[in-house]
């Protein structure tokens, strides 16, 4: 069965630092699809980003940058120099395709505190 | 701006009243998904869709009942509310398997 782990379920920073949220999964697909999603308090979920299993170079977007790594199956997200504006729960998903249904499989999410 | 909607955001609503929840997509998509996410963040998949006239039970048990008789609208119905149906529900849809699910922005459900 397909499963994410986010082992932190809450992590509190003061504004400017580096933070890095964990996310392990475990699949028996060889070909699959990870994603992280942001919730900020007013409650709706934010796309970030999607990455597939024959893609592991790691990405850059602003002050966000995910690293993943196959060898580990791990897909973990850094945030550099956070901000106030950073404080939210993110989750780590993973593409589930058991009958057609594309389900997917999330992490039970890691609230991140950026306090000023 | 928003391809998904739910409405209403907040509803505030008495124990035994039938609700349904609202959500529709624009963008076409077949598949659509009901995720319910209690305060302790995790989301539970309640229902989902693969298309018109195609529904199935998600990972959780839930008392609710969804229909597809049109591509862009899958509601959701409480027959008789309950304190233990208090929740925030999200509704989603996805273009493709490689692709993630667009999040409506949500209905926070208080049962009184």
């Amino acid at each position: 069965a397909q499963k994410v782990t986010q082992a932190q379920t809450e992590i509190s920073v003061v504004e400017k630092e580096d933070v890095t949220l964990d996310c392990v999964y475990e699949t028996r697909d060889t070909t699959y699809y990870l994603f992280w999603y942001k919730q900020p308090p007013s409650g709706e979920l934010v796309f970030l980003i999607r990455r597939n299993s024959f893609d592991e170079q790691n990405e850059i977007s602003g002050r966000y940058s995910w690293n993943f790594q196959k060898s580990t199956s791990s897909f973990n997200f850094t945030i550099t120099a956070s901000q106030v504006v950073d404080s939210a729960v993110y989750f780590c998903a993973l593409s589930e395709d058991q009958g057609g249904s594309e389900k997917l499989v999330f992490g039970k999410g890691t609230k991140l505190t950026v306090n000023p | 701006e928003a391809d998904i909607y739910q409405t209403p955001r907040y509803l505030v609503i008495g124990t035994g009243k039938k609700i349904t929840l609202e959500c529709s997509q624009t963008m076409g998509h077949d598949k659509m998904y009901w995720y319910q996410q209690d305060p302790g963040m995790e989301l539970h998949l309640i229902h989902y869709s693969y298309g018109v006239n195609s529904t199935e039970k998600g990972d959780l048990s839930s008392e609710s009942t969804v229909s597809r008789i049109r591509t862009e609208h899958f509601p959701l119905t409480l027959e008789s509310a309950r304190p233990s149906h208090t929740s925030q529900y999200l509704c989603a849809s996805r273009r493709g398997v490689d692709y993630g699910y667009t999040f409506g922005s949500g209905t926070r459900l208080t049962v009184v």
